[in-house]
């Protein structure tokens, strides 16, 4: 078990730029989930996955971003046209549900920053 | 959709001290509340859970409790040390196989020593 792995760790782009960030998850784990967290505040839901089908996203996501997982495997998560509102660290975890319990594995995360 | 409120944002407590943090959530079909630990520079780390048919959960140091009647959860961390110092996050999770797990707005702990 090598853990969640996300990269790059840190990102700085200028406004207008498309960014794209890369998750590796436990391999075992059929989720993977997409978190945004600014400071201060806890994690916010983006979207998640269930193997390669992507289950939900959320209503306060724009089209700008778009999450894909591959066979079920990695996921990248692409964001167009960066607005300095972006500017947030960008959080992967997966789990591998049962019953009614989720215990979410979380990698450390890329840092963007929108200049 | 759901929603978790927590409080106190902020907490200062003295080494050896407890420490409590409280979480309401609004959605009563939750059944399932972890909390997570989140140290600078890493992403959030589970450190308890509980399920709703479970009003008490202890492990070591660490123990939370659910009051589904209320819809509040707690978590409570006796005999401080300063290696608790972090963000803590409370979380509920639906009871729908399609639900997610939604996060509260984290407290900050620090333990002075």
């Amino acid at each position: 078990d090598t853990g969640v792995s996300q990269d790059p760790r840190h990102k700085i782009t200028k406004r207008g730029q498309n960014v794209t960030f890369r998750c590796d998850p436990i391999s075992e784990h059929n989720r993977l989930y997409w978190y945004r967290q600014t400071l201060g505040q806890g994690p916010e839901f983006l979207t998640y996955f269930q193997n390669e089908a992507q289950l939900e996203k959320s209503r306060l996501l724009s089209d700008r971003f778009s999450a894909e997982r591959p066979k079920g495997s990695f996921s990248t998560l692409e964001i167009q046209r960066t607005e300095q509102g972006d500017s947030a660290m960008y959080l992967c975890a997966s789990s591998d549900r049962t019953g009614d319990s989720e215990k979410l594995f979380f990698g450390s995360g890329t840092q963007l920053s929108v200049l | 959709g759901e929603n978790v409120e927590q409080h106190p944002s902020t907490l200062s407590v003295q080494e050896g001290d407890s420490a409590v943090i409280k979480c309401t959530y609004s959605d009563s079909a939750s059944n399932y509340f972890p909390w997570y630990k989140q140290e600078l520079g890493k992403g959030p780390q589970l450190i308890i859970d509980i399920r709703s048919n479970v009003g008490e959960k202890k492990d070591q140091r660490i123990a939370v409790t659910l009051n589904k009647t209320a819809k509040h959860f707690s978590l409570h961390i006796t005999e401080t040390q300063p290696e608790d110092s972090a963000v803590y996050f409370c979380a509920a999770l639906g009871y729908s196989s399609a639900s997610k797990i939604i996060f509260g707005s984290g407290t900050r702990l620090s333990i002075r020593p």
